[in-house]
């Protein structure tokens, strides 16, 4: 059963302390998303990768996250340094191709983060 | 003012029900309109997807989209409690750059009883 696998599930952290989630994409998806999911906003695209180059992310604060995709196998994100406002549910996504004519984007379970 | 509007609910129901799931949007590049379910503390998966105005169904559920009004909707039949969860509506535009933007809405919680 493919699926798009999140590490950590939860991560609870102080202020100021670096926070890197991991994401392993549907094996053969060459696209990439790191959403971020609040009460308020409601699910935000912060990335978007495709065959490992960044194509788009300009919904993320460029002065504490970044993103890479080191190999086809492993997406990144991080957050340096954390703040309480980040604290929300990140999300990747994978689907292959474009994603066009209904390709499925499959998403993961979630990293829940909490910054105190 | 937000691409796409979608009321947050909750939206209760008893069993059986029929549910209408609604959004609104203010894009006209908008093309590709989709349904995701998420349950409680799992990620977002597709239930429906439609490019055209007009209906379409699937077993229990029926898409609706009415380009002229910017307006989408989704009817679930015979409501049953294992469709207690968040709905989120979402919109696709291919850009001129191969990019393809993709908007949420924030989700209407639905919860059904039995």
């Amino acid at each position: 059963d493919a699926r798009v696998t999140q590490t950590p599930r939860h991560k609870v952290t102080e202020m100021g302390q670096e926070v890197t989630m991991r994401c392993q994409p549907i094996l053969g998806h060459n696209t990439v998303f790191w959403y971020r999911q609040t009460m308020m906003q409601g699910l935000e695209l912060l990335a978007y990768f495709r065959n490992r180059a960044p194509l788009d992310d300009s919904g993320m604060p460029k002065d504490r996250f970044s993103a890479e995709m080191p190999d086809a196998t492993l997406a990144t994100l991080k957050i340096q340094p954390s703040e309480p406002r980040d604290s929300a549910v990140y999300f990747c996504a994978s689907v292959s191709g474009q994603g066009l004519s209904g390709n499925t984007i499959y998403f993961g379970e979630g990293s829940w983060l909490t910054v105190v | 003012q937000k691409e796409v509007e979608q009321d947050p609910g909750p939206l209760s129901v008893p069993e059986g029900a029929i549910v209408s799931l609604n959004c609104t949007y203010s894009n006209s590049a908008f093309q590709y309109f989709m349904w995701y379910r998420q349950y409680s503390r799992k990620g977002p998966e597709l239930l429906m997807y439609t490019y055209s105005s007009g209906n379409k169904e699937d077993g229990r559920f029926t898409a609706q989209v009415d380009k002229s009004s910017k307006y989408i909707s989704l009817f679930i039949r015979d409501s049953q409690p294992s469709d207690s969860a968040t709905y989120l509506c979402a919109m696709r535009q291919l850009m001129n750059t191969g990019f393809q933007k993709l908007v949420f809405g924030t989700g209407t919680r639905l919860l059904v009883s039995p």
